[in-house]
């Protein structure tokens, strides 16, 4: 079974750039989570969609968005990069009916902005 | 809002020896669950161990056990029989009780393992 898959592996863009990145959840997860894991802060929980709706939003601009297509897929975009925005951006996806839930990861996109 | 801590930056731990990894939270709720990742070079984050918090029982994965200590909302992790492979970035984690929600992660320990 395929695990959780993320594209591309490394992202280079300059400054006011927009950036898309693309996350595959393990089949028959319904749930995907996107964390920024930004060097010094640690992983931020940027945003949560199951079923193809948002269901919360970490404390981040609007800058900062996605999707999630009716296969599970999803996508984080983020408009306008800014230097800070430079970062691990790692994705994780868990079913929707287990009592625990647990979250398993992708090994991430690197972000960087020049 | 839950935060968690991990006040230990870095450790170090001989092969085959035991090392205790600390991690205190913070919450108002009485329903959630603590989990352990381990991130190594490939950037990989893979769970460790998990803990309901409405379980006495301590959780146990084979070298590893947690000390879920609620009432000091500490939950610490240690590796027995360390071995060079556990070198990795360790992070804690809560989540929110009920079916889904995401994750609020420490800042991370990590371990070095030295042979």
């Amino acid at each position: 079974e395929a695990g959780v898959t993320q594209s591309p592996t490394h992202l280079i863009k300059t400054r006011g750039q927009q950036a898309t990145l693309r996350c595959s959840p393990i089949s028959g997860h319904t749930s995907v989570y996107w964390y920024q894991q930004a060097l010094g802060l640690g992983l931020q929980f940027l945003l949560w969609y199951d079923e193809g709706e948002e269901r919360n939003r970490g404390n981040f601009p609007p800058r900062f968005s996605g999707r999630q297509f009716p296969n599970y897929s999803s996508e984080l975009n983020v408009n306008a990069l800014e230097l800070e925005d430079s970062a691990l951006y790692l994705c994780a996806s868990s079913k929707g009916d287990s009592l625990i839930n647990i979250q398993y990861f992708g090994a991430g996109t690197r972000l960087s902005v020049l | 809002a839950q935060t968690v801590t991990q006040s230990q930056p870095e450790m170090s731990v001989q092969e085959a020896e035991t090392v205790t990894l600390s991690c205190t939270y913070d919450t108002s709720e009485s329903d959630y669950y603590l989990f352990w990742y381990k991130q190594p070079p490939s950037r990989q984050m893979i769970l460790v161990i998990r803990q309901e918090a409405y379980k006495q029982q301590n959780a146990t994965e084979n070298r590893f056990s947690v000390n879920f200590q609620k009432a000091a909302k500490s939950f610490s992790l240690k590796i027995s029989d360390s071995q060079l492979g556990d070198a990795a970035m360790y992070f804690c984690a809560y989540r929110r009780g009920g079916s889904q929600g995401n994750l609020i992660f420490g800042k991370g320990t990590k371990l070095s393992v030295k042979p």
